[in-house]
């Protein structure tokens, strides 16, 4: 099983600031990752997938990066509703996929 | 958009089996249908100790992947005439109380883009006697 690890488990960040969010793969998973939000309550929601590409109706302001093992989801300028709970997912292994375990982004 | 909505008990007594229904409305233009070949359909649960755990998904064609974990008491079956599918997890236990998602995968170039692009609202399901 690929296990995927997020870092750090919880980031503070002021609004208006750049919060830079890191997944990492045991064994490398090409660019076949994606990234999703999730606010007390509700279902995640996808953000990013092969990497880098933004989901439908996803701001700009979300981006994503890496392939192999190291993988980052970039927020450029931190909105209220951004503070929430970020989980990447490898599919590289497909079937076998696998989520990390999340980073709480906390307002500073 | 598709609309996902998960239905079923939310206590299940240790030993017994959980069954879940997720259906999905909007139609085939929506990307709701259980009929298109454009979509998989999936099931996610959500614990405070494990995170996000993938389950198994459904194709229309009936075909079913699992996760190897769970592999041995899963079951995922479909109705296209109801367009809803369902969860069956035999024999559970503690372990296996979590929020139960269904959710969407689409296919790209014919080949499944394994990744969730809709979500139901997610239920509850508390194993306990």
């Amino acid at each position: 099983e690929i296990v995927m690890t997020q870092s750090p488990a919880t980031l503070s960040v002021s609004p208006g600031e750049r919060a830079t969010l890191s997944c990492r793969a045991s064994q490398s998973v090409g660019r076949d990752l994606a990234w999703y939000q999730q606010k007390p309550g509700q279902p995640p929601r996808l953000l990013i997938y092969n990497a880098s590409n933004r989901a439908t109706g996803i701001p700009a302001r979300f981006s994503g990066s890496g392939s192999g093992t190291d993988f980052t989801l970039t927020i450029s300028v931190l909105q209220s509703e951004d503070f929430a709970i970020y989980f990447c997912q490898q599919y590289d292994d497909w079937p076998r996929i696998t989520f990390g375990q999340g980073t709480r982004l906390e307002i500073k | 958009q598709p609309q996902l909505q998960e239905s079923g008990p939310g206590l299940v007594k240790p030993s017994e089996t959980l069954s879940l229904t997720c259906t999905v409305s909007g139609g085939t233009v929506a990307g709701g249908s259980l009929s298109s070949s454009a979509y998989y359909w999936g099931w996610v649960r959500q614990t405070p100790g494990k995170g996000l755990e993938w389950i198994g998904t459904i194709y229309y064609d009936g075909s079913t992947f699992y996760s190897p974990s769970l592999n041995s008491r899963v079951t995922i079956s479909a109705d296209t005439s109801k367009n809803h599918f369902s969860l069956r997890l035999r024999f559970v236990t503690g372990a296996d109380t979590a929020v139960y998602y269904c959710a969407r995968q689409k296919t790209f170039g014919g080949v499944i883009a394994p990744y969730f692009d809709y979500w139901g609202q997610g239920t509850l399901v508390t194993v306990s006697s």
